[in-house]
């Protein structure tokens, strides 16, 4: 089975300060993985995604995220934190079985960026 | 990338009633998903719905609590029917783009709250 885990339900940084949303994850074969962030009653948005290639991807508002495939992670990153970017964050992998593509999200983090 | 309409954005039921919500996505697509996301939760997969066939249920859903129709490649209702307060979720209906179909986008969900 395949799974996804956020070891930190919260994170806090301040503005300014490098932040790391942490993700670890299980599943066979070759994974696809995806951070989606959720603003405050709307819905998930895509911030970047690694299928292959390069381990270090770069997704929207300044985000990127390291592949590391001994350590079976994935960590979220951004060098220098927004108060704007305080939201729920959400890692995923991308299943397939039986032809449906679906994914499965971890936990979430909150990250609070305090001014 | 789509643009998806989800309606209504919230509702507050009655138990023992049922609640429509529609999705309507500005491109056609051959799948899309329904997500529940209980409060403080992340996001579990309740079913996916593919145009001209029956929808797929996860483990833990059933058809005669959550019925969906899909009936053209633009639009999708998922059904809560025989309400009751632990059904007090957000319900995110997603579509899959990308050059595998490997990436979601999501509508700005449904706040539904059982009384």
């Amino acid at each position: 089975a395949q799974s996804v885990a956020q070891p930190e339900d919260q994170v806090n940084v301040a503005e300014g300060n490098p932040l790391t949303v942490k993700c670890t994850y299980s599943v066979s074969g070759n994974p696809y993985l995806f951070w989606y962030v959720q603003y405050p009653n709307r819905g998930l948005q895509f911030l970047l995604k690694y299928i292959t290639g390069d381990n270090l991807v770069k997704g929207s508002y300044g985000f990127e995220a390291e592949f590391n495939k001994s350590q079976t992670s994935f960590h979220l990153k951004k060098p220098s934190a927004l108060v704007s970017d305080s939201a729920l964050y959400f890692c995923a992998v991308n299943r397939r079985r039986a032809g449906r593509r679906a994914l499965t999200f971890g936990s979430g983090t909150r990250l609070q960026v305090q001014p | 990338s789509a643009v998806i309409s989800q309606k209504p954005s919230r509702d507050i039921c009655q138990r023992g009633t049922s609640l429509t919500i529609q999705c309507q996505v500005d491109s056609q697509v051959t799948m899309m998903f329904w997500y529940r996301q209980q409060p403080g939760q992340s996001l579990t997969l309740i079913a996916t719905a593919n145009q001209g066939s029956e929808a797929t249920y996860e483990s833990g859903f059933v058809i005669d609590k959550f019925p969906i129709s899909r009936p053209n490649l633009t639009f999708s209702t998922l059904t809560v029917s025989n309400m009751s307060p632990e059904d007090s979720s957000i319900y995110l209906c997603s579509v899959a783009f990308g050059q595998g179909e490997e990436k979601l986008f999501f509508g700005s969900g449904t706040q539904l709250s059982v009384l």
